[in-house]
């Protein structure tokens, strides 16, 4: 299988840990993209890595949240002090710039955080 | 700014039955993208379709078809002959043109098929 895949898929902590996922994009996809989703909502945007530069960060992203893309292939999200508030389903998504138009961007199964 | 309103929470259809998804977008870019995810209970998004402002023509796959009306700001989905492997969570979205714009998706309605 060659899609986006997110390790791990399920994850609980206790409030006050630090957590951290893992995003292995499409490969030779040089866009990742990372989302959150909660429960009833659609994915809201977080953060966008072209090869290894992070180019925006979402508001939604506070100073607890880091991401990173050392070597242009996969990704980690981290949530230092995780709140009851992080619980929530973690997207990654990748895709490759075109020549020409948008880019379509292919997800993964994602990662649940439950926050206890 | 950006907006996309699905307007229909749930819906649930008899297997076989037509059903549609509503998806009305605002947005002030001359040049956008729409696009459809299915999101199953699995959890993982899967890409369905994109369209961009300039084509307005409809598009059929298989026993889906979409419906897209600039005047009206619509992108709507109809599933025809629904079965039960059809029911999962749709969410409309839409980008901006021009290379790497962020993607705004809808709140999603869920589709249930009753056998």
């Amino acid at each position: 299988d060659t899609g986006v895949s997110q390790d791990p898929r399920h994850k609980i902590t206790k409030r006050g840990q630090n957590v951290t996922f893992r995003c292995d994009p499409i490969s030779e996809h040089n866009r990742l993209y990372w989302y959150r989703q909660t429960l009833g909502q659609g994915p809201e945007f977080l953060t966008y890595f072209q090869n290894e530069a992070q180019l925006e960060k979402s508001r939604l992203l506070s100073d607890r949240f880091s991401a990173e893309r050392p070597k242009g292939s996969f990704s980690t999200l981290e949530i230092q002090r995780t709140e009851q508030g992080d619980s929530a389903m973690y997207l990654c998504a990748s895709s490759l710039i075109p020549l020409r138009s948008t880019d379509t961007q292919y997800f993964g199964p994602g990662t649940r955080l439950t926050v206890l | 700014a950006q907006k996309v309103t699905q307007a229909q929470t749930e819906i649930s259809v008899v297997e076989k039955e037509d059903v549609t998804l509503d998806c009305v977008y605002e947005t002030r870019d001359t040049t956008y993208y729409l696009f459809w995810y299915k999101q199953p209970p699995s959890g993982e998004l899967v890409f369905l379709i994109r369209r961009n402002s300039f084509d307005e023509q409809n598009e059929i796959s298989g026993r889906y078809s979409w419906n897209f009306q600039k005047s009206t700001s619509s992108f709507n989905f109809t599933i025809t002959a629904s079965q039960v492997v059809d029911s999962a969570v749709y969410f409309c979205a839409l980008s901006g043109g021009g290379g790497y714009q962020k993607v705004t998706f809808g709140t999603g309605t869920k589709l249930q098929v009753i056998p």
